[in-house]
Order: structure tokens, then sequence, then C-alpha cells
């Protein structure tokens, strides 16, 4: 089993539409969570940490189940902008140990 | 905003070479970490570093690779003798106290002929 699996998609999604993205993750031990963002040949660059309360930053949304080992990242009134692949990403420990990541979400938005 | 820098932004060797890749973690930062990815598959761990030694390496990291931080602000990874399947997008991390968040540089892109 994948230690992050993602749907790789493409998601094609209109402008103003709301799209979520599911990630599972393999090991219990995780204990932080993120979602990252990467545009062709770029670097990944942090969207936001998922909390296990669930957050909210402007129009995005994170969840974590853990007891289904599962992170939810929901984007509402899509932009054009959003274009990019997602990243979910995991980490044993909140100290500075390794993030694994999942392959990637590709989100295409059209006009 | 602080950010990581790395250099060169493409680097194309010859099999057998010896490349050094340089990044600059953002400047108050304690942790650094160095990850690839190959075109088309997802970003893979190579090495965490803090405190002047290596804290963590995965299996990529073989002894083909080493990392030195050589004074107060560089970051460095060298490959000794590169192999094709080296070739990859090479990123740079630091994270600050705590540890948590990692914020990647622009990456090296790597191409071995």
């Amino acid at each position: 089993r994948k230690e992050v699996e993602q749907d790789p998609g493409p998601f094609n999604v209109p402008e103003g539409a709301t799209v979520a993205f599911n990630c599972t993750y393999s090991n219990s031990a995780s204990q932080s969570f993120f979602w990252y963002r990467q545009d062709c040949r770029k670097e990944p660059k942090l969207l936001m940490s998922v909390y296990s309360s669930g957050n909210e930053d402007g129009r995005f949304t994170a969840q974590l189940n853990r007891a289904s080992q599962y992170i939810s990242l929901l984007i509402r009134d899509s932009k054009l902008s959003d274009s990019a692949t997602y990243l979910c990403v995991v980490k044993a420990d909140t100290g500075f140990q390794k993030l694994v990541f999942g392959t990637g979400t590709r989100l295409l938005v059209s006009p | 905003e602080p950010e990581v820098t790395q250099t060169p932004s493409h680097q194309v060797t010859q099999m057998g070479q010896e490349v050094i890749l340089r990044c600059v973690p953002i400047s108050n930062h304690l942790y650094f970490y160095w990850y690839r990815q190959i075109l088309g598959q997802k970003v893979e761990f190579l090495v965490s570093f803090y405190n002047n030694e290596i804290s963590e390496k995965s299996e990529i990291f073989d002894d083909q690779f080493s990392v030195e931080r050589p004074d107060g602000s560089n970051f460095t990874l060298k490959i000794r003798s590169t192999k094709l399947e080296d070739s990859a997008m090479y990123f740079c991390a630091s994270s600050g106290i705590g540890g948590n968040e990692q914020y990647f540089g622009p990456g090296t892109r790597l191409t071995v002929t």
C-alpha cells in the first residue's frame, strides 16, 4: 500500500465551482499533515497545515479524520489561478522529520 | 518575505562527474533538507540535517551523496559520480524552531547525459 495515496485527476472544473480532493495515508503514527501546491516544474509551496479540528483559510478548507486516516481539501469559488497540482503530505512526528508526499491531484480550472 | 534560494537553476553534467548543488536556507531556520523529484513522479525525501549533522536519510541517499554546511548560510548537496538515473529536480527545504512546516527552494534541475 502506498504511504500517501491520492487520485491523480485531472479534475476539470469551471471557474466558481467547488472542488474537493481526498487523500489517505497508511502510517497510523503520522502526526502532521499538510497540503502543498505545485505548479508545473516549480517547487512545492505550502498551502496549509491540517489540524485535527479542521481548519479554513479563505476559500480553502482542510479536514482530517485520524480514525479513517483520511485528509481532504475543499476549494470554494475556484479561480483560474488555482490550476495546479495539489500534494497531500504527511509527517511521522511534529518535529523535523521527513515529509512523505503523495503523487498529487491535478486541478484544471477553466473560464 | 524570506525564501530559500538555490543555485544553479539548471545543471547539465556528464555521467561519472561530480556535481555540487547549492542552497541558502531561510536565515533563522535550523533544519535543512534535500528532496528530489524525477520528472512525472512524486517528491522524495533524501536527507535531513540539523546541528551540523545528518539526522535522517533515505535509501536513495547512498555513499555517492553527501551534504555539508560549509558556512553560516550555505547548505550543499554533492553527488560524487553522477548516474543517468540521478537526473531529477533537486529541492532544498528548511524549517524553523519546532521544525514542523518546511519551505522549499525553487529547485535545481540536474540533467545527466
